[in-house]
This record gives structure tokens, sequence and C-alpha cells, in this order.
């Protein structure tokens, strides 16, 4: 199985201040048609996941443009260019390239 | 607007049944591939199952491979997950979730608690 390992697993952030979540997997997500799985989520407390990007860098419709993804083949990035007080919650990264589909263990984003 | 509703969760005994659904409406459900996903309390995501918009091709995590059934009736447009021989450890919350390699609309969620 494809493992995906973030970090860090809790992430204190100023309000204001720019978070970066790492997404590592153990093997290249680039699949047979040349795209590359890999989604992030967030969810917030109490709440369902919502995606927010897909195929590693396009964000979902309504998603506020301080929140973007990059990487490529094994490493990937979300970065979230300044916090808000709604950005709290847990974030996974999830690759849908390799059976079976798994996640990350999961930051959590909170305000310090 | 796409909305995906799961409902049939409830506190079943262990090696009991129990049928989970999912009604999706606001897209072209026979052209969806769809997945359930699940959370043990505190715990995070892990996905389970999906089925492709044909109904003929499906997927299952070895956790619940031989226990659990995927299957769809693009007439009602409905996803349906018939749990087997559940057990303890199958105690989380489901999401019934549209998509497979780019899951997007994730439903509310239902709870599943496995204990006697």
């Amino acid at each position: 199985d494809v493992v995906m390992t973030q970090s860090p697993v809790s992430l204190p952030v100023t309000l204001g201040q720019p978070a970066s979540i790492s997404c590592t997997s153990s093997q290249s997500l680039v699949y047979s048609d040349g795209n590359t799985y890999l989604n992030w989520f967030q969810q917030r407390p109490g709440q369902s996941p919502r995606r927010l990007i897909y195929m590693v860098s396009n964000r979902d419709s309504g998603v506020p443009d301080r929140f973007s993804g990059s990487g490529s083949g094994t490493d990937f990035t979300l970065k979230i260019s300044r916090v808000e007080a709604e950005d709290v919650g847990v974030y996974y990264c999830m690759q849908g390239t390799h059976w079976p589909l798994t996640f990350g263990g999961g930051t959590k984003v909170e305000i310090k | 607007e796409v909305q995906v509703v799961d409902s049939g969760g409830d506190l079943v005994q262990p090696g009991g049944s129990l049928r989970l659904s999912c009604a999706a409406s606001g897209l072209t459900f026979s052209a969806s591939d769809m997945t359930w996903v699940r959370q043990a309390p505190g715990k995070g995501l892990e996905w389970l199952s999906s089925i492709r918009a044909n109904g003929f091709d499906t997927f299952y995590a070895d956790s619940v491979k031989g226990r659990f059934i995927i299957s769809r009736d693009n007439s009602k447009n409905t996803l349906d997950l018939q749990m087997n021989n559940l057990r303890a450890e199958d105690t989380a919350i489901y999401y019934c979730v549209r998509g497979l390699r780019t899951p997007d609309k994730w439903g509310q969620g239902t709870v599943v608690t496995v204990s006697s």
C-alpha cells in the first residue's frame, strides 16, 4: 500500500501568518494517464471533510485563493498564505493513483 | 447543487449486519463513480470501497473485503454498503463520497456503533 506521510502533525499558527503542510508518498503518484491524483481535504471541527485541491494544484470552486497546492512525484505541499480563524481544522492529503486509495494521517491547524 | 445524503447508521452487536444507503441529487449519478470512507472516533480518514459508474467494477480495502459489499441502483440514484460480520473496530462515521481518484462531494456521515 502507498503510505502517505504528513508533517507536521500539529501546526499552531498566528492569524495572518502563512502555513505549510507537507505530504510525502511512498511511491510516485503519477498515473498511467499522466495525471497525478493527489488531493487535499479540510475537515473543520464537527463537519464532513471538504475537498480543497485536486490533482496537486487545482483549487475547488469556492475555495479561497489563499490556499494553494504544489508538488510532483512523491512530495507535495499545501500552503495557506495568510491563516484566518475559519481555517482551523484538520487537513488530509489523499492519493487516488494506486489501490488501495490512502489518506495521510492529518495535520491539525490551530490558532496560537 | 450536488447533494449526497448518507443514512442507515445504528447501534449493532458484534457479528451483526447493517446496510448503509446514500442518496445523491443534483448530479448525473449514473455517470459518477462513488466511494465509501469512514472515520473512527478521534481518528483519521480510511478509504473503504469504491464502485465505478457502471456498477460493474468494485474495489475494497483489505479491512472490509469479504465482509462489506458496495452496490448501486442508477435508476434510483442510490448507493449502498452492506456490512456483515461487524466488529468493534468498525465503529465509525461512514461517509458516502462522489468520485474515486478525485473524490469531491461528501455526505454528512452516518454513525455506526458496534457494541454489545
